[in-house]
């Protein structure tokens, strides 16, 4: 079936340092990627999304980047802080089902 | 994000009984979601619906129902609760388009005893 695999698990970057976060996606009619970030006992929220369409987005100090060819998407985080420390979770969706695979989560500790 | 609330928040209940968990939503949106979260597996699927007459099971159904009583009410049913429904719950919703954000409400923490 379709799945989504998010790695790492953890990483830990010190205060400043960039961090990156990999998914590879399986299902080729995938076209929409959102990233989201969960801060401890907290809901879920959007960070920035990108479509199929175009193959990076920044937005600030946070950037996703696409590879439709070998079926993988990254999250870029620069400078680091430590509020970025969360558990970071990737998605795909496609056209018309309405419906997320979400990897398994990353949890970003960023050191001071 | 106060336009998806859930109730409860909290709850502690034991193997066999029935626990509904509510959502409902503000944001005017057709679509609604219900998730699991467990340390390491990340969000699954449990249900969605479309719209008040479409429901769909999703990847991990069983054990679980659903109703959607209003285009803003989407409830999640536990039949007969056992221990490894132990979990964190999400409701989220989407609203038009081909593709599009979802909006995830607070949670609801259950604990199965």
């Amino acid at each position: 079936g379709e799945n989504v695999e998010q790695h790492p698990s953890t990483l830990s970057v010190q205060e400043g340092d960039s961090a990156v976060i990999k998914c590879t996606y399986s299902d080729s009619a995938s076209n929409y990627f959102p990233w989201y970030k969960q801060e401890l006992g907290k809901r879920p929220q959007l960070i920035i999304d990108i479509r199929s369409n175009v193959g990076e987005k920044k937005d600030q100090r946070i950037a996703v980047t696409l590879n439709k060819t070998a079926k993988h998407f990254s999250l870029h985080i620069t400078e680091t802080q430590p509020e970025d420390s969360a558990v970071y979770f990737c998605a795909a969706s496609t056209s018309g089902t309405y419906k997320y695979i979400f990897g398994t989560g990353t949890r970003l500790k960023v050191l001071a | 994000d106060a336009d998806v609330t859930q109730t409860p928040r909290n709850r502690i209940t034991k193997t066999g009984k029935r626990i509904m968990l509510e959502c409902s939503q503000t944001k005017g949106h057709d679509r609604m979601y219900w998730y699991r979260q467990d340390p390491g597996l990340g969000l699954r699927l449990i249900y969605y619906s479309f719209d008040v007459k479409d429901i769909n099971k999703g990847e991990i159904s069983d054990g679980y129902s659903v109703s959607r009583q209003a285009q803003a009410k989407f409830s999640l049913s536990l039949e007969s609760a056992i221990p490894n429904q132990t979990a964190l719950y999400f409701c989220a919703t989407s609203g038009e388009g081909a593709v599009d954000t979802q909006y995830f409400g607070p949670g609801t923490r259950l604990t199965v005893l």
